[in-house]
């Protein structure tokens, strides 16, 4: 069955200090996962899209990398305003493209 | 501005009650959707649409209908409310996969409770 699973559920951290959110996935055939953003009552932002192992993408203090098994968030240096939950996802090619499998997301809280 | 706009952003309904939650998309994506999100599960898909006259039904379809006239509109309907419909409804659009970065847009919300 395909599985999506994040780690930690929740991160506190102090500001400036970097860390590291985890997803790591079982599927039968891996076309692309995404990772978004989702602020309290709001709706979940996109961040990335990440289609093979190896490649990485960049935005402002986020790095997101890709394995075959897993998929890494990298926080550098964070600001309080990067606290959030974030959640990640990938199609699940057993039904269907149109059909995401999703994480429980990680909530990330950043303390001045 | 760009995006997907949801309404209402929130809803209180009597349990039998029907009613429709809006969802309009400007950026001309083929494929819309509908999710709920619950403490503790997540998001879940209610029901997709990969183009006008064409929907599906995604991981818990039970007690909604969909319908899709138009590339911009995705509305759902509640057919009759039973509290365990209380949740928050996403509405998502993108492009279809294959068409390049097909990164989901999502609405705002609506909070709806079921007394």
């Amino acid at each position: 069955e395909d599985q999506v699973t994040q780690s930690p559920e929740a991160l506190r951290l102090q500001e400036g200090e970097s860390s590291s959110l985890n997803c790591s996935y079982t599927v039968s055939g891996l076309r692309g996962l995404f990772w978004y953003r989702q602020d309290p009552g709001k709706g979940p932002e996109f961040l990335f899209t990440l289609y093979s192992a190896g490649e990485e993408k960049e935005k402002e203090r986020l790095k997101a990398t890709l394995t075959k098994k897993e998929s890494f968030l990298h926080i550098t240096a964070p600001k309080p305003e990067d606290s959030a939950t974030y959640l990640c996802a990938l199609p699940n090619l057993r039904d269907s493209n149109y059909q995401l499998i999703w994480g429980a997301g990680t909530k990330l809280i950043i303390k001045p | 501005n760009a995006g997907v706009t949801q309404t209402p952003k929130f809803q209180v309904l009597k349990t039998g009650q029907s009613m429709t939650l809006q969802c309009a998309q400007d950026m001309n994506h083929e494929y819309m959707s509908w999710y709920r999100q619950d403490p503790g599960m997540g998001l879940r898909l209610i029901h997709y649409s990969v183009g006008a006259g064409i929907t599906d039904q995604g991981e818990v379809p039970n007690g909604y209908n969909v319908s899709r006239s138009t590339t911009e509109d995705f509305p759902l309907r509640l057919l009759s409310a039973a509290p365990s419909q209380t949740s928050v409804y996403f509405c998502a659009s993108s492009y279809l996969p294959g068409s390049g970065d097909y990164g989901y847009t999502f609405g705002s919300g609506t909070r709806l409770t079921v007394v």
